[in-house]
């Protein structure tokens, strides 16, 4: 196993356009979550899945922001008509559901940097 | 709603000192706390988790602790090594209710170990 992946790392775009961003998952994890974090700042809960149902959404996730999760495994995150306070990094993490013996941890991946211009 | 402070937001260091790092919470009810690393650029490594009903965790040179009634928690780190330098980031999760699935960050503790 390999760890959460993420891809691409980097994104450059100019405004209005749109990007997505794709996640794979530690293989037996359940649950995925989506994060944001601008420059000197700590992550900021986008979204998160239980398998294939989104259960959570911030109210950072604007309409343009749209996060899918087909068949529980893998996600993707699109952001539509990017505006420049969209560049942040995006960051994926993974874990199982808490349980009697199970702590729940998350596994972040490298994250993928956007940049709008 | 839950609030996570860390101090100091920048540390440096001579290499070979002990070091301790804070992090305080608004609200008591956590499931657990955990404290990552991230290096410039890159995402988040986990370094431990502490649930609510344990007082401390060990892995290696570093020890984190947790007084939930207190609404507090330290990262120590043991024996300082160039290559700890990084940004520390405590985060915790609510025991229930809205936003119990996710964790709340602080803004991290940038460490600067000088060889």
């Amino acid at each position: 196993d390999t760890g959460v992946s993420q891809d691409p790392r980097h994104k450059i775009t100019k405004r209005g356009q749109n990007v997505t961003f794709r996640c794979d998952p530690i293989s037996e994890h359940n649950r995925l979550y989506w994060y944001r974090q601008t420059l000197g700042q700590g992550p900021e809960f986008l979204t998160y899945f239980q398998n294939e149902a989104q259960l959570e959404k911030s109210r950072l996730l604007s309409d343009r922001f749209s996060a899918e999760r087909p068949k529980g495994s893998f996600s993707t995150l699109e952001i539509q008509r990017t505006e420049q306070g969209d560049s942040a990094m995006y960051l994926c993490a993974s874990s199982l559901a808490p349980a009697r013996m199970n702590t729940g941890e998350l596994f972040f991946g490298e994250g993928s940097r956007l940049t709008v211009l | 709603k839950q609030e996570v402070t860390q101090i100091p937001a920048a540390l440096s260091v001579p290499e070979g000192e002990n070091l301790v790092l804070n992090c305080s919470f608004t609200d008591s009810a956590i499931y657990n706390l955990q404290w990552f690393r991230q290096d410039p650029g890159k995402g988040l490594t986990s370094l431990l988790l502490i649930q609510s009903s344990q007082r401390e965790q060990t892995s290696g040179r570093l020890n984190a602790s947790l007084d939930k009634s207190s609404g507090r928690s330290t990262l120590y780190i043991a024996a300082s090594q160039p290559g700890d330098s990084a940004t520390y980031l405590c985060a915790v999760r609510l025991y229930s209710g809205a936003g119990s699935y996710q964790l709340t960050f602080g803004k991290g503790t940038k460490l600067s170990v000088i060889p």
